[in-house]
């Protein structure tokens, strides 16, 4: 099945710096991309996602962006604020199934 | 509203007492699916379901069932727990699979279980 890295699992910024949280995936058949943020104690939601044919998407600060060559996809937050701390978790779905990564723990200092 | 409903919240039990967390959806999806989160290993799927009487397993089925008889429910039934089942369960739906993830995937709010 499809395996799915994100790097780094803990990232410190400065308010105001920006925080970019990389993934790669294995399965060359993945075609959906979301990224979900879960604040501590709450559930995962999406913030943003790509499709296997868009190479960069962007909603304000937070953009991602895909390699299909390399098989990586990346998320940017940008002016980061106190409020995005969270655990970001990355995914990439193959058929039917969804394929999480481990998470990165995002802290934004004030 | 559109949700995912999922009860209890948080279980305490004891090792080989059976119990079933439910799951239900008002949003007419097709497809259902449970997730376990622990700490430094992510989200992993348990079990999904394409649409009523249709179930498969995903990369963590071992001590787990489920059943789907009615399109918005989807219950998780641990028969005889142990405590490495202790974690966070997530239930989640999406209109259908495939393309229909690009829709949205909506979670249920969580439950802690905790197996002594």
């Amino acid at each position: 099945g499809e395996n799915v890295e994100q790097h780094p699992s803990t990232l410190s910024v400065q308010e105001g710096d920006s925080a970019v949280i990389k993934c790669t995936y294995s399965d060359s058949a993945s075609n959906y991309f979301p990224w979900y943020k879960q604040e501590l104690g709450k559930r995962p939601q999406l913030i943003i996602d790509i499709r296997s044919n868009v190479g960069e998407k962007k909603d304000q600060r937070i953009a991602v962006t895909l390699n299909k060559t390399a098989k990586h996809f990346s998320l940017h937050i940008t002016e980061t604020q106190p409020e995005d701390s969270a655990v970001y978790f990355c995914a990439a779905i193959t058929g039917n199934q969804f394929y999480f990564g481990t998470g990165t723990s995002l802290t934004v200092i004030p | 509203e559109a949700q995912v409903t999922q009860n209890p919240r948080y279980l305490i039990t004891v090792t080989g007492k059976k119990l079933t967390v439910t799951c239900s959806q008002n949003m007419n999806h097709e497809y259902m699916s449970w997730y376990r989160q622990d700490p430094g290993l992510g989200l992993r799927q348990i079990y999904y379901s394409m649409n009523v009487e249709v179930t498969d397993k995903g990369d963590v089925p071992e001590g787990y069932k489920v059943s789907r008889k009615e399109k918005r429910n989807f219950p998780l039934i641990l028969e005889s727990p142990s405590p490495n089942q202790t974690s966070l369960y997530f239930c989640a739906s999406s209109l259908r699979g495939g393309q229909g993830f690009n829709y949205g995937y909506t979670f249920g709010s969580g439950t802690r279980l905790t197996v002594v």
